[in-house]
C-alpha cells in the first residue's frame, strides 16, 4: 500500500537558518503530494501542494519539488523564523483519502 | 468560500460516558468528510471518512462510531468512552471526485477522558 516516510525529529534550528526536511514516499500511480503544517493547539494548514513530478509548490517562502525519480517530496525554506515551529507533515493522495507521514516538528529558536 | 466548523473546542469527560463530536462544512455540496484521532504527540490515525449521506467507511476497529445525517453534516459518537479515547480529534473535508485535491481541516477537538 501507499506509505509516506518522514525524517525523525525534533529538527532544531537557529533563527534565518536552512531548513529541509525530509519526505519521501511509495504509492502506485501518480499521487499529488501535500505538506501540510500544525501550529500547537490548531488543526492542519495546507502548505503547499504539487500534483505532477517536476512540479514546484511554494508558500510562505516554503518550497518542495515532486521528484518522480527519487520518489521524494523534501520540504525547504532559505530562512526559517520563530513563528515556523510546528509540525509538519507530509502527506500524498488515494483515490478517497490522504495518506500521512508521522510529522515531523520544527523548533526554531531567536 | 468553503469553511468547517468543529465543535466543541474542549471537552473533559468520564470514563464510561458517551461521545458527540459534531462537524459541518459550509459552501460546497456533497463533500468527502473525515474523521482522524491524533494522539499526544503522534501522527494522525484516519477513524472515517464518508462519500455521502449515510456511508461510512471505518479503517479501524474501536468503541467509536461516525453517521452522516445530513450531506455536510459529519458526527463522531461513543456510548462508553475509554482512557484510551484521549486525544486530539480532527474533521476534515476534500471536494468530491477530486482525487489529487488536498483536504481541508478543522479546528480539532481536544478530548481528555478522566
Amino acid at each position: 500500500g501507499d506509505s509516506v516516510t518522514q525524517m525523525e525529529g525534533p529538527v532544531t534550528l537557529s533563527e534565518e537558518a536552512f531548513l529541509t526536511i525530509n519526505c519521501t514516499y511509495t504509492a502506485t500511480g501518480y499521487p499529488s503530494l501535500f505538506w501540510y503544517v500544525q501550529y500547537p493547539g490548531e488543526g492542519l494548514q495546507l502548505l503547499l501542494k504539487a500534483t505532477k513530478a517536476d512540479d514546484k509548490g511554494s508558500n510562505k517562502g516554503f518550497e518542495a519539488t515532486y521528484r518522480k525519480e527519487t520518489t521524494s517530496f523534501h520540504l525547504e525554506k532559505g530562512s526559517v523564523q520563530v513563528s515556523d515551529s510546528a509540525v509538519y507533515f507530509c502527506a500524498l493522495t488515494g483515490y478517497s483519502t490522504l495518506t500521512f507521514g508521522k510529522g515531523t516538528m520544527l523548533l526554531v529558536s531567536p | 468560500s468553503q469553511t468547517i466548523h468543529q465543535w466543541p473546542a474542549t471537552l473533559v469527560q468520564p470514563v464510561g460516558s458517551p461521545l458527540s463530536l459534531e462537524c459541518t462544512v459550509e459552501g460546497t455540496s456533497n463533500p468527502n468528510l473525515y474523521w482522524y484521532r491524533q494522539a499526544a504527540g503522534r501522527g494522525l490515525q484516519l477513524l472515517f471518512y464518508s462519500v455521502g449521506i449515510g456511508q461510512i467507511s471505518s479503517e479501524v476497529p474501536q468503541n467509536l462510531s461516525a453517521s452522516r445525517p445530513q450531506d455536510r453534516q459529519f458526527i463522531l459518537s461513543s456510548k462508553k468512552l475509554l482512557l484510551s479515547d484521549s486525544g486530539f480529534y480532527l474533521c476534515a473535508w476534500r471536494a468530491q471526485g477530486s482525487s489529487n485535491q488536498p483536504q481541508h481541516f478543522g479546528d480539532g477537538t481536544r478530548l481528555s477522558i478522566l
